[in-house]
């Protein structure tokens, strides 16, 4: 079955650095890659996603992510972190495609020390 | 463009009793999803319809969570009778096609 895994359940970042979140995968092929982010009381909002083509993919809010085939990762980053990034962040993959079942991973919270 | 909508917004209940959540996907997406958020873990899919058939329960535990789309537009999701580990945010999502899923605020359950 397929798996996602976010090793870092807390992060704490200083407004104004950078981040990198991380994300491994475990499946047979290739699957459909996403991060969300989901603020307090919020549902979860689309970041970015990855289907095929290049492998370095922009977002919104200044996102961006990177498919590493060889390392089965999908990992989100920032340059310059704002205090309003503070949220909970998941990746997500999918067998066919965004419109099909998400397999989410557990969450990494964002804390931004101001 | 409205969003999904969902209610109620939080929802407190005793053990055994039953409870239901009502979610208004986004006009014209034919696919709908109820996913179920524990504190600490990601979303789990409950169930999946595409209009108003049924495409994946596989993780609904159907002895006592059911769910329905009457029209293809609405859904609602019931739990009878709900236990304490049935405490979690409640998702709802719809999608127009395979790109993406849009969710709801969700409902958050707390069962006493």
């Amino acid at each position: 079955a397929q798996s996602v895994t976010q090793p870092d359940i807390h992060i704490t970042v200083s407004e104004g650095a950078s981040l990198e979140l991380r994300c491994n995968y475990s499946y047979g092929a290739t699957p459909y890659l996403f991060w969300y982010v989901q603020s307090p009381g919020q549902g979860l909002q689309l970041l970015l996603k990855y289907f095929s083509g290049d492998t370095l993919v922009q977002g919104i809010k200044g996102f961006e992510a990177e498919f590493k085939r060889s390392q089965s990762s999908f990992n989100l980053r920032k340059p310059s972190v704002h205090w309003s990034d503070a949220a909970e962040y998941f990746c997500a993959v999918a067998l066919t495609g965004g419109g099909n079942k998400l397999t989410f991973g557990t969450g990494t919270q964002l804390k931004v020390e101001l | 463009e409205a969003g999904v909508a969902q209610s109620p917004r939080y929802k407190i209940i005793e053990k055994r009793q039953s409870v239901a959540f009502w979610c208004n996907p986004i006009s014209g997406h034919a696919t709908l999803y109820w996913y179920q958020q524990i504190l600490g873990q990601g979303p789990k899919l409950l169930i999946q319809f595409q209009n108003n058939g049924v495409v994946d329960d596989s993780q609904l535990p159907k002895d006592r969570f059911s769910a329905e789309r009457l029209k293809g537009v609405d859904s609602t999701l019931k739990i009878q009778p709900a236990k304490l580990e049935d405490s979690a945010v409640y998702l709802c999502a719809s999608s127009p096609d395979a790109a993406q899923q849009y969710f709801g605020p969700g409902t958050r359950l707390t069962v006493t």
